[in-house]
């Protein structure tokens, strides 16, 4: 059973840049058919995907994110990352880091628990 | 981009009631459609997959169904731990990735 663990600030000042971690155990993210993702969701509101990455392979970015947005991943550490610049109180959020199959079938079957990350000066 | 629309936004109900929540696609997503169930502080969980396909593990009084741009999640006989938010998601054309505004289901 897979297990993901974000890891990061929880406070980010105006205009800087968000910077989380995954680390994930019970799976590798190299070598299997799966994309890697960040999803958040503002206090009180729905889910927004930020991202998929396939190790070795494709990343594919939310397009109102991604002149701010990188995707990387370490396989060696078994871990992948959130890079989100220049941020604004609008990027206010809980971020979960994810698994979804790669292919045609891009569910989520599995969820870290989330970090809030709070952009406040 | 593919939207989701979600109905209602919320929903009172009691123990033991029937719930049924739609999910609209604005273009036919054929059956590739997620529900998920997200309980406060916590992350969403994976109910159903590919419209009808019940997770391992998930109750049997959910279902869901449909195909093209409608979609239903049914709770056959609501217990109190299904007191929740649900979403629905496409995957059918990503990225992006798109979910739904969200059903809160609470108590009458």
């Amino acid at each position: 059973q897979v297990q993901l663990q974000e890891s990061g600030p929880g406070l980010v000042k105006p205009s800087e840049t968000l910077s989380l971690d995954c680390s994930v155990s019970g799976g590798s993210i190299g070598g299997s058919r799966y994309y890697w993702a960040w999803i958040r969701q503002p206090p009180g509101k729905g889910l927004e995907w930020i991202g998929s990455m396939y190790y070795g392979g494709s990343t594919f970015y939310n397009r109102s994110l991604e002149s701010r947005l990188t995707i990387s991943a370490d396989a060696s550490k078994n871990y992948f990352s959130l890079r989100l610049t220049s941020v604004t109180a609008a990027d206010t959020a809980v971020y979960f880091c994810a698994r979804h199959s790669y292919g045609d079938f891009a569910y989520v079957d599995s969820w870290g628990q989330g970090t809030l990350v709070t952009v406040s000066s | 981009d593919i939207q989701m629309t979600q109905s209602p936004s919320s929903l009172s109900a009691s123990v033991g009631d029937r719930v049924t929540i739609t999910c609209r696609a604005s273009r036919g997503i054929s059956n590739y459609l997620a529900w998920y169930q997200q309980k406060p502080g916590k992350a969403p969980k994976l109910l159903i997959y590919v419209a009808s396909t019940l997770q391992s593990g998930v109750p049997s009084r959910f279902s869901g169904s449909g195909s093209g741009t409608d979609f239903t999640l049914t709770i056959s006989s609501l217990q109190s731990e299904d007191f929740a938010i649900y979403y629905c998601q496409q995957y059918n054309n990503w990225p992006p990735l798109t979910f739904g505004g969200g059903t809160k289901v609470d108590i009458k």
